[in-house]
């Protein structure tokens, strides 16, 4: 059993469109969540990132994990053909001795088209 | 500012070849880090470097792979010999030192890797 489970979509949606993005995990020693951006033949690009259970929004962006569940979701607002992209959710523990920081394990990403 | 730089962008070799890919992180970060993603599959951490000095390596597949960070600038990231099943893309990404600033992991564009 994969640590991050994340549907690959495709997902299509029309413009102005509300989208959610989700990921489940099985590992509860994670504790940072991250969600990521990457358009074709780009790297990946950090969005938000997220602490505690509950919603942090950034402009159209709203990030939501509830540790409880194990079950983070990325909800886009008034969705643009721009944002088009494959997004990646992306989780980690925190630093503790040898376990870097910087470990992040991915989701396998969703493919987001969003059409005119 | 300069963001991740990474070369070659695109490389072809054979089987049993040499591959060394170059990593230029963003001025003043302290950590690098290598990631891949093969073939249908996910972004998988490899190893994390903190200035010269490897952190963690508990990614790296086998003996085959050999990363350095001399001077604690950039990196390279060398296959020896290539197999067939190295083939994917090899993601560069780096962070400044801060403890707040950690999770700002900024990737490069990638190195894509095909061997055949």
């Amino acid at each position: 059993q994969k640590e991050v489970e994340q549907d690959p979509g495709p997902l299509s949606v029309p413009e102005g469109a509300i989208v959610s993005l989700n990921c489940t995990y099985s590992n509860s020693a994670f504790q940072y969540f991250m969600w990521y951006r990457q358009y074709s033949r780009k790297g990946p690009e950090l969005l938000m990132y997220t602490y505690s259970s509950g919603n942090k929004e950034d402009g159209r962006f709203t990030a939501q994990v509830d540790k409880s569940s194990k079950y983070i979701s990325l909800f886009i607002r008034d969705s643009q053909p721009s944002d088009s992209a494959t997004y990646l959710c992306a989780m980690r523990h925190p630093y503790a001795g040898g376990t870097s920081y910087g470990k992040l394990t991915f989701g396998q990403g969703t493919i987001l088209t969003v059409h005119p | 500012e300069a963001g991740v730089t990474q070369f070659p962008s695109h490389s072809v070799i054979e089987k049993g070849q040499t591959v060394t890919l170059r990593c230029d992180p963003i001025s003043g970060h302290d950590n690098l880090y290598w990631y891949r993603r093969v073939m249908g599959k996910e972004i998988k951490f490899l190893l994390h470097f903190v200035k010269e000095s490897k952190q963690d390596e508990s990614g790296m597949p086998n003996n085959r792979f050999l990363a350095e960070r001399t001077g604690g600038t950039y990196s390279t990231l060398k296959v020896q010999p290539a197999e067939l099943e190295d083939s994917g893309v090899y993601f560069c990404a780096s962070s400044p030192r801060s403890m707040t600033s950690r999770n700002t992991i900024y990737f490069g564009e990638g190195s894509w890797l095909t061997v055949v």
